[in-house]
């Protein structure tokens, strides 16, 4: 199952409101996650089910979708929250990762 | 508190052999299916095996199938990956990863080791 996600990379302000989309080649129901990567570090699981929050994230992040279309939300960006982002389909074996979705600060 | 240290990374020629390990801590290892994931420099991420709570089930990425072979030994805590004929596209950080499509989610990550296929 490829997954597509868009953009590839965005700039946007502090405060404002960003989406990531998803795209699966076939449906996988609601077996998607999503990931943050800093450079250097481990990917940290921000979303999973589509669209539970995992414990400890920050409520400004929310998932939702189901089928082929998804999305990850960021309702108020922070300086924080400059990073790559990944979506997960978990429904079949193999595993596959989108390709990344890079956020920087305007 | 949940631990997962990735270690056995090097720098191996092409068509060489690599093991990695990755010790648990802090949860129940024998309860929850366990993955590895790489990630080539500068490249996103790549999903590359996962093993069954008790290691009878197995998957691979088509990309290592028949070269790499995953395992665990519940009673040391450890998860494993035998790398054989590796080759420079192999070229990655390693990350050993708690969970899989059981769980839905892969919730916890190692540091990652890097592993380096070059002559």
């Amino acid at each position: 199952i490829q997954l597509t996600q868009s953009p590839s990379s965005l700039s946007a302000s502090v405060g404002d409101r960003v989406t990531i989309t998803c795209r699966a080649s076939q449906g996988i129901s609601i077996s998607l996650a999503w990931y943050k990567q800093k450079p250097g570090k481990a990917p940290k699981l921000l979303i999973y089910g589509a669209s539970t929050l995992q414990s400890g994230v920050p409520s400004r992040f929310s998932g939702s979708g189901s089928g082929t279309d998804f999305t990850l939300t960021i309702s108020s960006l922070q300086p924080e929250d400059c990073a790559t982002y990944y979506c997960q389909q978990l429904n079949t074996y193999p595993l596959t990762f989108g390709q990344g979705t890079k956020v920087e600060i305007k | 508190e949940v631990q997962l240290l990735d270690s056995g990374g090097g720098l191996v020629q092409p068509g060489g052999s690599l093991r990695l390990s990755c010790a648990a801590s802090g949860f129940t290892f024998s309860t929850y299916a366990m993955s590895w994931v790489r990630q080539a420099p500068g490249k996103g991420l790549e999903w590359v095996s996962v093993i069954s709570t008790s290691g009878g089930t197995t998957y691979y990425a088509d990309s290592v199938k028949g070269r790499f072979t995953i395992s665990r030994d519940n009673s040391g805590n450890t998860l494993y990956l035998q790398m054989n004929s590796l080759r420079a596209e192999d070229t990655a950080v390693y990350y050993c990863a708690r969970g899989a499509q059981s769980s839905g989610r892969i919730d916890y990550w190692g540091q990652g080791t890097l592993v380096t296929v070059s002559s």
